[in-house]
């Protein structure tokens, strides 16, 4: 079953712009990490945040975390149009069971 | 090879044949994991293997499934008597320890079951 919900499903924006995901989840985590995926192959590690953080910087990405609500955001700034593709939450539930629950994904299309 | 992979890219099979994939994990790494994704959703966990130890099959649908790792690199994961609901795309991810590190996924492999 999933663990996790992307919001929205899609989303385009034109270049430059910000764009904001969101990931919701139903029990307590370990680590929430965001995962990229280009044309519905291998998927690329973006950015992992530990359950005890609040927020986390990795260049043009900022992810929040905030599990009081069991929700992340993932923020990328002045997108490219190599930022299209899709973006993915996974979270593990325990440290030592390092199998990821992955959530339904958002499509993000950056329009030139 | 520097990354994950994984063989063959792609591969059609008629309902009711076996199928075998495999996944070559990064040089060192000794977690490895298989999941499945089928069209336009997540990714569904499978398997994991940690090392020697016993590993967790929580994740596969079914007695049709199965899969090892050989000398703790190498995985095959093996899908018997297909069905037109298997087909999906299976992707493998290695990590180097076990603990809180990323998995580094290989390109995936495309079954489609006729």
């Amino acid at each position: 079953s999933q663990q996790g919900e992307e919001d929205p499903q899609a989303l385009s924006i034109q270049e430059g712009e910000n764009a904001t995901m969101n990931c919701s989840y139903k029990t307590s985590i370990n680590n929430l990490q965001w995962y990229r995926q280009n044309s519905g192959r291998g998927l690329v590690h973006l950015i992992l945040i530990r359950s005890n953080e609040r927020e986390k910087h990795s260049g043009r990405l900022r992810v929040t975390l905030d599990t009081s609500k069991k929700s992340s955001s993932l923020l990328i700034t002045a997108s490219r149009a190599a930022d299209t593709a899709s973006y993915f939450c996974a979270t593990a539930i325990n440290f030592g069971n390092e199998k990821l629950t992955f959530g339904t994904g958002t499509r993000l299309t950056i329009i030139p | 090879g520097a990354g994950v992979s994984q063989s063959p890219s792609n591969k059609v099979t008629e309902k009711g044949k076996d199928v075998e994939l495999r996944c070559d994990p990064i040089s060192g790494h000794t977690a490895l994991y298989w999941y499945r994704q089928s069209l336009g959703q997540g990714l569904e966990f499978l398997i994991y293997f940690q090392g020697n130890s016993a590993p967790d099959k929580s994740g596969l649908p079914s007695d049709r499934f199965s899969a090892e790792r050989t000398g703790g690199s190498v995985s095959t994961l093996t899908i018997q008597r297909t069905q037109q609901e298997d087909s999906a795309v299976y992707l493998c991810a290695s990590s180097l320890v076990r603990g809180l590190n990323e998995q580094f996924f290989g390109p995936g492999t495309r079954l489609t079951v006729l």
